[in-house]
């Protein structure tokens, strides 16, 4: 079965400051991977997805996420964070083949962004 | 509106009784997805809609849990003989085709078994 591992509850970080959010996989066959973001409140927002191509995707708010074949993980990034980007992000991979949405998702990651 | 739209938003029930919830989707979206969230949990995936038939229904975690989509559109959630453990965030997500897309989420249902 397709799962995902996100190994850090909480990431702390300074507004201004890079931030990565980690994730591994496991998976049987091409992954496909996807970043969530849910704010209080508000229901999951769709960040960026990999089904091929570039290793590094980018996505929306500034996000991109680096594709690592070799180390199965797929962590997402900012250059710059922002107090506004706080919220709790899931990684998910998709499962049950070509002609499915369904998403396994990680337990999530608070971020957390200092001003 | 035009976003997946959920009601109730909150719902309170005793144990034992029978609760229904709703999901209407994006239009023109043929896949439909329930979710259930735990707190401090990510989703877990319970059952997925393409057009009125439900295509994976395995993450069900029992006969206690039904759903429907009729007409292929709206969608409801039915839990009988509800337990304190139903407890949870249940999320409605739809999608265009069904098929490596992005998943577009409703705010959820929240459920409190008494």
């Amino acid at each position: 079965a397709q799962s995902v591992a996100q190994p850090e509850d909480q990431v702390n970080v300074a507004e201004g400051n890079p931030l990565t959010v980690k994730c591994t996989y496991s998976v049987s066959g091409n992954p496909y991977l996807f970043w969530y973001v849910q704010y209080p409140n508000r229901g999951l927002q769709f960040l960026l997805k990999y089904i091929t191509g570039d290793n590094l995707v980018k996505g929306s708010y500034g996000f991109e996420a680096e594709f690592n074949k070799s180390q199965t993980s797929f962590h997402l990034k900012k250059p710059s964070a922002l107090v506004s980007d706080s919220a709790l992000y899931f990684c998910a991979v998709r499962d049950g083949g070509d002609n499915t949405d369904k998403l396994i998702f990680g337990t999530g990651t608070r971020l957390q962004v200092f001003p | 509106g035009a976003g997946v739209s959920q009601t109730p938003s909150n719902k309170v029930t005793e144990k034992g009784k029978y609760v229904e919830l709703r999901c209407d989707p994006i239009s023109g979206h043929t896949a439909l997805y329930w979710y259930r969230q735990s707190l401090g949990q990510g989703p877990e995936f319970l059952i997925y809609f393409q057009g009125t038939g439900a295509a994976d229904d395995s993450g069900l975690p029992n006969d206690r849990f039904f759903a429907v989509r009729p007409e292929g559109s709206v969608s409801t959630l039915k839990i009988q003989r509800t337990e304190r453990g139903d407890s949870a965030v249940y999320l409605c997500a739809s999608s265009l085709t069904g098929r490596a897309g992005e998943l577009f989420f409703g705010e959820g249902s929240r459920l409190t078994v008494l």
